[in-house]
């Protein structure tokens, strides 16, 4: 099993909706997660960290972490185009030094 | 306040040359990362630096490859010989703690 793993999608959803990203993780990652969002030829922008079991919020965006079944994710409410982007999930790695395990990427297209 | 620069933002160069990439953390940050994502694959670690010094470089693909960080500011990435397998685009990041701030990469395309 890879360290972090996510579905590379694409995801589709419509304007509006709710889309929900999804990624698991194996015993080798610590307990502190990441989500970045990654346009196209741009640096990866986080928008997310969790640390703590449970929701976090922070305006459309609320990222989740279960650590009994050990995945993250990230609902995004009222998707908007402008919301297409590749999603990426991250976790520190257990062996400390801060070093992030990336997933490979959910892209999400968000259409009118 | 500036984020994470990098230099240049595209590169070709061919099979056997050197290139040499440059990250600007962003200002008091002392932890500065080095990343890589080659074609089809996840970003992968390279090496963290913590001031000038490096923390962990486990993974540095060989010995082509030299990282430094002279007074704890501004690192340099060098390739040298550059080989086909070294084209990827190549992330620097940096933090005070744990969440790290990405620059724009360097795309390296070598022909």
């Amino acid at each position: 099993q890879k360290e972090v793993e996510q579905n590379s999608g694409p995801l589709s959803v419509p304007e509006g909706a709710i889309a929900s990203l999804n990624c698991t993780y194996s015993d080798r990652v610590s307990q502190s997660f990441f989500w970045y969002r990654q346009y196209s030829g741009k640096s990866p922008e986080l928008i997310m960290s969790i640390y703590s079991n449970g929701d976090k919020e922070d305006g459309r965006f609320t990222a989740q972490l279960n650590k009994a079944s050990q995945y993250v994710s990230l609902l995004i409410r009222d998707s908007q185009p402008s919301d297409s982007a590749t999603y990426l999930c991250a976790a520190i790695n257990s062996g400390g030094y801060n070093k992030l395990i990336f997933g490979a990427g959910t892209r999400l297209a968000v259409h009118p | 306040e500036a984020g994470v620069t990098q230099f240049p933002s595209h590169s070709v160069i061919e099979k056997g040359q050197t290139v040499t990439l440059r990250c600007d953390p962003i200002s008091g940050h002392d932890n500065l990362y080095w990343y890589r994502r080659v074609m089809g694959k996840e970003i992968k670690f390279l090496l963290h630096f913590v001031k000038e010094s490096k923390q962990d470089e486990s993974g540095m693909p060989n010995n082509r490859f030299l990282a430094e960080r002279t007074g704890g500011t501004y690192s340099t990435l060098k390739v040298q010989p550059a080989e086909l397998e070294d084209s990827g685009v190549y992330f620097c990041a940096s933090s005070q703690v744990t969440e790290a701030f990405f620059g724009q990469g360097t795309r390296l395309t070598v022909v």
